[in-house]
């Protein structure tokens, strides 16, 4: 199986900065990788697939980047709606496995 | 729209097993694929097994194999997950999710989540 492992685990943001989080998979996913956001007690939202394409109806502050085993999501300026908790998923390859999660709060 | 509405929580005796349902509507269910997903609060998200809705072909992950059993109503749009010989270790938040296959595997729309406590 792919293993994601993501970082880092938790971090904290002003209104207005900009935030990156980084996905590793385990071998090249070929940027076969989506990002989502789950917020306290609600079910995931899909924000970015295929690395980098954008979800409809998702914000334009939300940008993916990266390839071969590397991505990483960025957030250009927080806001109190982006807490929450993020992860990357390879679509690679089954089983469709997750990264650990990252757990962004407003500072 | 889509919407994909998940049954009720929970409470079930270690050893019994739990039938869990996915209604769905806002799209053509009998083409495409269902996922579901195992999540303990605070923690990750495992995939557990997708279906096929058209034959009713399902994949798993090997770590759920005759743990869960994935099937499909098509007259009524609907998923079930049923989960055998529970544990306290299967006790965990259940996602459905509709499967989009682009270049990727990706999952578009979700449940609302089921909790499943299993205690005596």
């Amino acid at each position: 199986d792919i293993q994601m492992t993501q970082s880092p685990a938790s971090l904290s943001a002003s209104l207005g900065e900009t935030v990156t989080i980084q996905c590793r998979a385990s071998e090249d996913i070929y940027s076969g990788l989506a990002w989502y956001q789950q917020k306290p007690g609600k079910s995931p939202q899909l924000l970015i697939y295929g690395a980098s394409s954008l979800q409809d109806g998702v914000p334009s502050r939300f940008s993916g980047s990266g390839s071969g085993t590397q991505y990483s999501l960025k957030i250009s300026s927080m806001q109190t709606e982006d807490e929450g908790v993020y992860f990357c998923q390879q679509g690679l390859k089954y089983p469709w496995t997750f990264g650990g999660g990252t757990k962004l709060e407003l500072k | 729209q889509v919407k994909l509405q998940q049954s009720g929580a929970e409470l079930v005796k270690p050893g019994a097993s739990v039938k869990l349902s996915c209604k769905t509507s806002g799209y053509t269910f009998s083409t495409s694929y269902m996922s579901w997903f195992k999540q303990i609060p605070g923690q990750s998200i495992e995939w557990i097994g997708m279906i096929y809705a058209g034959d009713g072909g399902t994949g798993y992950n090997q770590k759920f194999k005759g743990k869960a059993t994935l099937t499909v109503d098509t007259s009524s749009s609907t998923a079930y997950m049923d989960l055998s010989s529970l544990t306290t270790e299967d006790s965990a938040v259940y996602f459905c999710a509709r499967g989009w296959l682009t270049i990727d595997y990706y999952f578009d729309y979700w449940g609302q989540g089921v909790m499943v406590t299993v205690s005596s």
